[in-house]
């Protein structure tokens, strides 16, 4: 059964700051791995799609790579912004077409 | 239209209630989702709809009811539900249903009483 963890849990930096979030995942069989973002009480926002064929995707001040062969993918977010600030979802596309998700990180972005 | 809408935004329903939650979209996917999201928890899929099949069932239990249709409409039918149901349930849709990205809706925040 394909597991997806991320970490850090939290993570409170302040403004201006660059960061990484990382996820990490059992099973290398994979179709492609998303990124998403949550605010508070509110649906899933998709930041980046990297295909399990590629090894990075890039969005604005956001980078995402992965590494298929050791399960792992980082997301990093260059000059963070207050507006940042949110919970930020790995998840991982297996048979089936099933988006198996990560537990998220907790951004604060602190101005 | 670039968006999944969903409807209503918030509902509160007694255990012996019948309700409806509904979700659509008009960007032409052919597949559907219904997941369920618990506080501080990742969202938990529940059902999948390709070409307005039922393709998955995630061992839900019966008192949830999904319907498709038509390609752009997907609803969940509620029947006796229990309070722990209560949770955000989330539509997503895709061009189609493997390896593509997954457009989610804003939800439906339930309360069960």
């Amino acid at each position: 059964k394909q597991e997806v963890t991320q970490i850090p849990a939290a993570l409170s930096v302040p403004e201006g700051e660059n960061l990484v979030l990382n996820c990490s995942f059992t099973d290398s069989a994979i179709y492609n791995l998303q990124w998403f973002r949550q605010d508070p009480g509110k649906g899933l926002t998709s930041l980046l799609l990297i295909q399990s064929s590629q090894r990075e995707q890039t969005s604005g001040r956001l980078n995402a790579s992965l590494d298929k062969s050791s399960g792992r993918s980082t997301l990093y977010i260059a000059a963070s912004q207050p507006g940042d600030s949110a919970t930020y979802l790995c998840a991982v596309t297996t048979s089936g077409s099933r988006l198996t998700f990560g537990e998220g990180t907790q951004l604060t972005v602190n101005p | 239209d670039t968006e999944v809408t969903q409807t209503p935004k918030h509902l509160v329903m007694g255990m012996t209630n019948k309700k409806s939650l509904k979700c659509e979209q008009h960007m032409g996917h052919r597949a559907m989702y219904w997941y369920k999201q618990k506080a501080k928890k990742p969202p938990e899929l529940m059902f999948v709809y390709s070409y307005e099949k039922l393709s998955i069932n995630e061992s839900v239990p019966s008192r949830f009811s999904p319907e498709c249709p038509n390609s752009s409409l997907l609803n969940l039918h509620l029947h006796a539900l229990q309070p722990e149901d209560s949770a955000l349930y989330l539509c997503a849709s895709s061009p189609r249903a493997l390896g593509e990205t997954q457009y989610f809706g804003p939800g439906t925040r339930l309360l069960v009483l």
